[in-house]
């Protein structure tokens, strides 16, 4: 069965520094690969996609992630982080041919110090 | 606009009582979700359609009951079956066969018990 690890609960930064949050999946095939954000007490906002080609996704409010097939991992990363970037973040992985059933991961709480 | 509407946006739950979240989508989606959420542990699917008038059980189906009489309609009925009700409950929906099907989520409805 797949699986999601987010190994990170809770991180800090500070506002203009540059965050990673990690994910890792577990699957025997190729993945498709997301990131939500969730801001307290609202629904899930797609970030970010990957289904084939580049390994490097471009996303909205300037997010990025790689693909690394080597190390089945797909992580998020923002050079500079904004104050409203506070959320919490999923990672979630689909089965090959369909995203119709999704794992998620548990989730990486981000905090932004001022 | 189209979107994922659910209500009410809070929901309280008397001992023994059954009650219906509801979730509309105007996407023109085949494909519709319920996920609960609890803390710390992500996401986990309750029950799935992919077609009117068709649904699966998920991981947690348990307690819960669904039906979907219309593409743009699936609520969600928490039965008196489910011991552990309180959560924040999430409806999704996407187009199966879609190139790169993506999951859109709607804003949520946190049912308490009283």
């Amino acid at each position: 069965a797949q699986s999601v690890t987010q190994p990170d609960i809770h991180i800090t930064v500070s506002e203009g520094a540059s965050l990673e949050l990690r994910c890792n999946y577990s699957y025997g095939a190729t993945p498709y690969l997301f990131w939500y954000v969730q801001s307290p007490g609202q629904g899930l906002q797609l970030l970010l996609k990957y289904f084939s080609g580049d390994t490097l996704v471009q996303g909205i409010k300037g997010f990025e992630a790689e693909f690394k097939r080597s190390q089945s991992s797909f992580n998020l990363r923002k050079p500079s982080v904004h104050w409203s970037d506070a959320a919490e973040y999923f990672c979630a992985v689909g089965y090959t041919g369909t995203a119709s059933k999704l794992t998620f991961g548990t989730g990486t709480r981000l905090q932004v110090t001022l | 606009d189209g979107g994922i509407t659910q209500s009410p946006k809070y929901l309280f739950r008397k001992e023994g009582q059954n009650v219906t979240l509801s979730c509309e989508q105007n996407l023109n989606h085949d494909a519709m979700y319920w996920y609960r959420q609890d803390p710390g542990q992500g996401l986990r699917l309750i029950y799935y359609s992919q077609i009117v008038n068709d649904f699966q059980k998920g991981d947690i189906a348990e307690g819960y009951s669904v039906s979907r009489e219309k593409k743009e309609s699936f609520p969600l009925t928490v039965t008196s079956a489910q011991k552990n009700p309180t959560a924040f409950y999430l409806c999704a929906s996407s187009n199966p066969g879609q190139v790169q099907e993506t999951q859109y989520f709607g804003p949520g409805t946190r049912l308490l018990v009283l």
